[in-house]
């Protein structure tokens, strides 16, 4: 009954440092996005994949990377940690896209310092 | 460019009242919506999810409505409890094209014992 796990819970960067946030579902779904949630601009999509090898930018993509290698795990990963980056990342998935709905993981709290 | 608004941001209440939370949308070509429960420092819960041709749903102390037409869902809730303290936010899903969820920025909830 896990549904959608991220590690880590919380990081502290040093800014120019790289690191990858693991997402993992074991729910078999087919899609699943990577969000930033920021204070005053909600939620937003940075990259997202409709299926195991595949992904897709989202509206804020610049300065990470995502691999979806296999279908149960979506990882994201920050080159070049900068301060701007600093948020709480979220993973989700559903099972088809706009059909039904999404199960979001507990967050990630990265500061990048 | 699907907009979606949550008023007010913040609403207080005495416990033991019924309740409800706001959610409007510009583009009724919607497939489903959602509402999400966050507390604090945590992930989101999902609550309800409605899909375009229904008109409501419910569980447990909470009812969501969707009226497509007029852009507009609302999230009663019956007998509000302490625990009941947290931000609400609803997601609309799009029915076509490579469009993708939608948040609105949230309505921040406490109940005051």
């Amino acid at each position: 009954n896990a549904g959608v796990t991220q590690t880590p819970k919380f990081r502290v960067l040093k800014t120019g440092q790289s690191m990858t946030l693991l997402c993992a579902q074991d729910m078999n779904h087919e899609y699943m996005y990577w969000y930033r949630q920021d204070p005053g601009m909600g939620l937003r999509l940075i990259h997202y994949s409709v299926g195991e090898g595949t992904t897709a930018k989202g509206e804020v993509p610049d300065g990470y990377n995502v691999s979806r290698l296999k279908k149960q795990n979506f990882l994201l990963g920050l080159e070049s940690a900068a301060p701007s980056q600093t948020s709480v990342y979220f993973c989700a998935s559903t099972r088809r896209e706009g059909h039904y709905g999404y199960t979001f993981g507990s967050g990630t709290r990265l500061t990048v310092v | 460019k699907q907009e979606v608004t949550q008023i007010p941001a913040a609403l207080s209440v005495p416990e033991g009242e019924n309740l409800v939370l706001n959610c409007s949308f510009t583009d009724s070509a919607i497939y489903n919506l959602q509402w999400f429960r966050q507390d604090p420092g945590k992930g989101l819960t999902s609550l309800l999810l409605i899909q375009s041709s229904q008109r409501e749903q419910t569980s447990g102390r909470l009812n969501a409505s969707l009226d497509k037409s007029s852009g507009r869902s609302t999230l009663y809730i019956a007998a509000s409890q302490p625990g009941d303290s947290a931000t609400y936010l609803c997601a609309v899903a799009p029915n076509f094209g490579n469009e993708k969820l939608t948040f609105g920025t949230g309505t921040r909830l406490t109940i005051i014992p």
